[in-house]
């Protein structure tokens, strides 16, 4: 099946500054969705973004589908983007997600 | 506009016991999904239904596992004789006709003792 791997696994930011979060995938895919899951469990939808980029308001994604990678951006991050985000992709006609293992975010004020 | 609900939200069993958790998914979205995520990890898929039917079954989903949508709309998951290995969150999720997003509820954290 497909792979998917996030990096970095762990991430560390003084509020205010910018990161980049990236996601590679095995194969051509025809669903990709970047989560924040909340320090409740929630999962919340970002983006839907197989492919070209998207921005609102202070998050961006970008996805190359060529090269098989996602990036998302966050700006002028605060502590409350505190959480996990995943990078989920589906290749399959049912759209069954396989998720990546997460980039963990600690914003400190 | 509610979104997916999922009950119960906490359950705490002994193994060797049977749970039977519950998902209502967004009004009208025809696809439900169901996975499991333990502590650390991504979700993983387990199984998914579009409307009644049930299409396609993980080979994570043991014979202890069993999923319905008996009339396309709610969905219940069992874990049959529960072993620790089962403890994770599960999620549900819902997906319109024709979309894209899947949308999850909260989940249910199962607790095997």
């Amino acid at each position: 099946g497909i792979q998917v791997e996030q990096s970095p696994p762990d991430l560390i930011l003084q509020e205010g500054a910018n990161s980049t979060l990236r996601c590679n995938f095995s194969d051509s895919v025809n669903n990709l969705q970047w989560f924040h899951q909340n320090p409740w469990g929630q999962l919340i939808n970002l983006f839907y973004i197989p492919s070209g980029t998207k921005q609102n308001g202070r998050l961006s994604a970008t996805t190359v589908a060529t090269e098989r990678y996602s990036l998302l951006y966050i700006s002028s991050s605060q502590t409350t983007d505190s959480g996990v985000y995943f990078c989920a992709v589906a290749s399959n006609a049912g759209n069954m997600l396989t998720f990546g293992g997460g980039t963990r975010l600690m914003v400190k004020p | 506009d509610t979104g997916v609900s999922q009950n119960p939200r906490h359950k705490i069993t002994k193994r060797g016991q049977n749970v039977t958790f519950r998902c209502d998914p967004i009004s009208e979205h025809n696809r439900l999904y169901w996975y499991r995520q333990t502590l650390g990890q991504g979700p993983e898929f387990l199984t998914y239904f579009q409307n009644e039917a049930q299409l396609e079954k993980s080979r994570l989903l043991s014979d202890r596992f069993s999923a319905e949508r008996p009339k396309g709309s709610f969905s219940t998951l069992e874990i049959q004789r529960t072993e620790q290995g089962d403890s994770a969150m599960y999620l549900c999720a819902s997906e319109a006709p024709g979309g894209r997003w899947q949308y999850f509820g909260p989940g249910t954290r199962l607790t095997v003792t």
